[in-house]
């Protein structure tokens, strides 16, 4: 019954391939976001969407296409990976847009790229 | 811009005493700053978290401290465990979003 859930928990792939990571969470939140974290540990966002639309780019490229289906689930597709792409993405979730409902967000367990 | 610096970004203490994390924003309109704790391979946590009507808030070990006026927020851990080890993340909201600061690696030896 875990609350942020994402898939895979390991993804090692080559240059160039393009590959998608699935998020789920069934806490009833109205808001869900990406995240990557890389060596250094920083936190950065990437998307954040409420409701289904979009609400925050970050500045990522283009290659990385978020979709929506439903409030509940989150996914992340990338085209064309870069060496630069392998991190540690994160999923969460919070009810309330950005924090405007001043609750906490909770995190998936992570997925970490490694591009060989 | 929104910014969240966090300091220091390494900190060792020995088991027993206590530790402090310190947080500055810069978005005034920030009304709610959340600390997350992250240990090596998992997701980060929440530990702990102050709204701005609020200047103070302790769970057990734990406590925060918010200063509005100086945009100034402060994590304490009194009699800090091994287990406390961890990286640590303030946050503050901003436009939309969570605004995280960089992160403080807490080694509490034993």
């Amino acid at each position: 019954d875990t609350a942020v859930s994402q898939t895979p928990k390991y993804l090692v792939t080559q240059m160039g391939n393009d590959k998608s990571i699935k998020c789920e969470q069934n806490l009833g939140h109205d808001t869900m976001y990406w995240y990557k974290q890389d060596s250094k540990k920083f936190l950065k966002i990437m998307f954040s969407y409420n409701n289904k639309e979009l609400i925050i780019n970050e500045t990522v490229p283009n290659r990385f296409s978020p979709k929506s289906p439903d409030k509940a689930h989150l996914n992340l597709h990338i085209n064309s990976l870069e060496l630069g792409d392998s991190a540690v993405y994160f999923c969460a979730s919070s009810q309330g847009l950005g924090g405007a409902g001043n609750q906490p967000q909770h995190f998936g367990d992570g997925t970490r790229l490694s591009i060989l | 811009g929104e910014n969240v610096e966090q300091h220091p970004s390494t900190l060792s203490v020995q088991e027993g005493d206590s530790a402090v994390i310190k947080c500055t924003y810069s978005d005034s309109a920030s009304n709610y700053f959340p600390w997350y704790k992250q240990e090596l391979g998992k997701r980060p946590q929440l530990i702990i978290d102050i709204r701005s009507n609020v200047g103070e808030k302790k769970d057990q070990r734990i406590a925060v401290t918010l200063n509005k006026t100086a945009k100034h927020f402060s994590l304490h851990i009194t009699e800090t465990q091994p287990e406390d080890s961890a990286v640590y993340f303030c946050a503050a909201t901003g436009t939309y979003k969570y605004i995280f600061g960089t992160g403080t690696r807490l080694k509490v030896l034993a």
